[in-house]
């Protein structure tokens, strides 16, 4: 139990494109979802915690304008990276958690932007 | 403010020998400390909630504990398979989001 998936699990697109990122818990209702970026060899940063049918809590410094999330459902949310450049290339990771503490995270989406 | 420190950085182990990874906090509050596998290009494996200190978790060779001030991950007899890097996170009371440690890479060589 317990599994989240994420799509796609990479994505190339090019400078000045959208791209959207989706995260699905499968098994289990997710009234919470969060969104981590990591560079190589670091760990994970914490980018936006949203709640279902509420408007996301970005943390400091991460721009919500380019960093769009929707959690429409408690089994759906998505990331879009909106007019991506080269440095918002990065790993982007998903996870979700029901009631309980603990978080179960997303397979994760790499994203390069050229 | 809320820190979460994980030692070594990194650690080489032969196949067999026993070890532990540490992971220290100074949160005001503990909800609940959880211990993550990550592998190369892929997203964190769930292994340990922790909640209040004295508490002690399992999982095959695996062993997680928990006192007022830090955590061990203790690793008992390691196979090559258990190398990857080990992410110690902590959750503060009031919060939603989990403070993140640096991880300990862990290579086991056979």
């Amino acid at each position: 139990g317990a599994v989240v998936s994420q799509h796609p699990s990479w994505v190339i697109c090019k400078s000045g494109t959208s791209v959207k990122i989706e995260c699905r818990s499968l098994d289990f209702q997710a009234t919470t979802m969060f969104w981590y970026r990591q560079f190589p060899k670091q760990s994970l940063m914490l980018m936006a915690t949203s709640n279902e049918g509420s408007k996301a809590t970005y943390e400091q410094g991460v721009e919500k304008d380019k960093f769009l999330i929707n959690h429409a459902s408690l089994t759906l949310s998505t990331l879009t990276v909106t007019s991506a450049h080269p440095e918002d290339s990065s790993f982007y990771i998903c996870s979700a958690k029901t009631g309980e503490e603990t978080q179960y995270f997303g397979p994760g989406t790499r994203l390069l932007v050229l | 403010e809320d820190q979460v420190t994980q030692s070594p950085e990194a650690l080489r182990l032969q196949e067999g020998e026993s070890s532990s990874l540490n992971c220290s906090y100074t949160v005001s509050g503990l909800r609940g400390l959880f211990w993550y596998r990550q592998d190369p290009g892929k997203g964190p494996e769930f292994l340990f909630t922790l909640y209040s200190a004295g508490e002690e978790k399992e999982k095959e060779r695996l062993k997680a504990t928990l006192t007022k001030k830090e955590s061990f991950l203790h690793i008992t007899a390691p196979k090559p398979e258990d190398s990857a890097t080990y992410l110690c996170a902590v959750q503060f009371q009031g919060a939603q989001k989990l403070v993140f440690g640096q991880g300990t890479r862990l290579t086991i060589n056979p």
